[in-house]
């Protein structure tokens, strides 16, 4: 166990829906990161947040978006889903920007049908 | 942007054997290379890392090499289990202010037969 927690484990959606996944760190880091892991395009990254602040972004669409709140935990949003956005998502977690080390969560499967 | 080639793609090897995975990357200035183990619908685990500043690091049974000339890194498992069957990623992070970003290879599933 990575200390790393997410929700839900598993999400199954329509297209043209919305959902959220949500993440929450290890006690004591504030650098959140998000991946996107699907069959055809491996482990992509999404977006990073340090501390409330979004620090970086990755091949994330712009149907996508994230936040990071004052406690820390994370979330993803995902909208206008499409098929092609199946996939496990993951967030890592390290505990200062600029530290190398990254600790994932289980993920979340996400399914549009 | 960096981009990271990693090979074989599938390795199969007999237990007690050796394994050893190779990534390229393309990005002289990144600065850390970590290796994640994946099982099945499992989240990638961290199993060892590597610096810029260092050649070679060991833990146990696994170890990782850095050519930054050749801008390649390896892992080696030794004396191989059925437990160590996964599938490995391997990754660079390019540098960044404030941030540190992981490019994964493609993978490689590893099968270790009793």
């Amino acid at each position: 166990d990575s200390g790393v927690t997410q929700t839900p484990k598993h999400l199954i959606t329509a297209t043209g829906q919305r959902v959220t996944l949500r993440c929450s760190p290890r006690s004591g880091d504030l650098s959140v990161y998000w991946y996107q892991q699907s069959l055809d395009q491996g482990l992509q990254f999404l977006i990073q947040y340090y501390n409330g602040e979004e620090r970086a972004k990755g091949n994330i669409l712009e149907r996508f978006s994230a936040q990071q709140f004052p406690d820390l935990h994370s979330e993803l949003n995902l909208s206008s889903l499409e098929l092609g956005d199946s996939a496990l998502y993951f967030c890592a977690s390290s505990p200062v920007t600029g530290t190398y080390e990254q600790y994932f969560g289980p993920g979340t499967r996400l399914t549009v049908t | 942007g960096e981009n990271v080639e990693q090979h074989p793609s599938t390795l199969s090897v007999q237990e007690g054997d050796s394994a050893v995975i190779k990534c390229t990357y393309s990005d002289s200035a990144s600065n850390y290379f970590p290796w994640y183990k994946q099982e099945l619908g499992k989240r990638p685990q961290l199993i060892i890392d590597i610096r810029s500043n260092v050649g070679e690091k060991k833990d146990q049974r696994i170890a990782v090499t850095l050519n930054k000339t050749a801008k390649h890194f390896s892992l080696h498992i030794t004396e191989t289990q059925p437990e160590d069957s996964a599938v490995y990623f391997c990754a660079a992070s390019p540098p960044g202010t404030g941030f540190q970003k992981l490019v994964f290879g493609t993978g490689t599933r590893l099968l270790v037969s009793p």
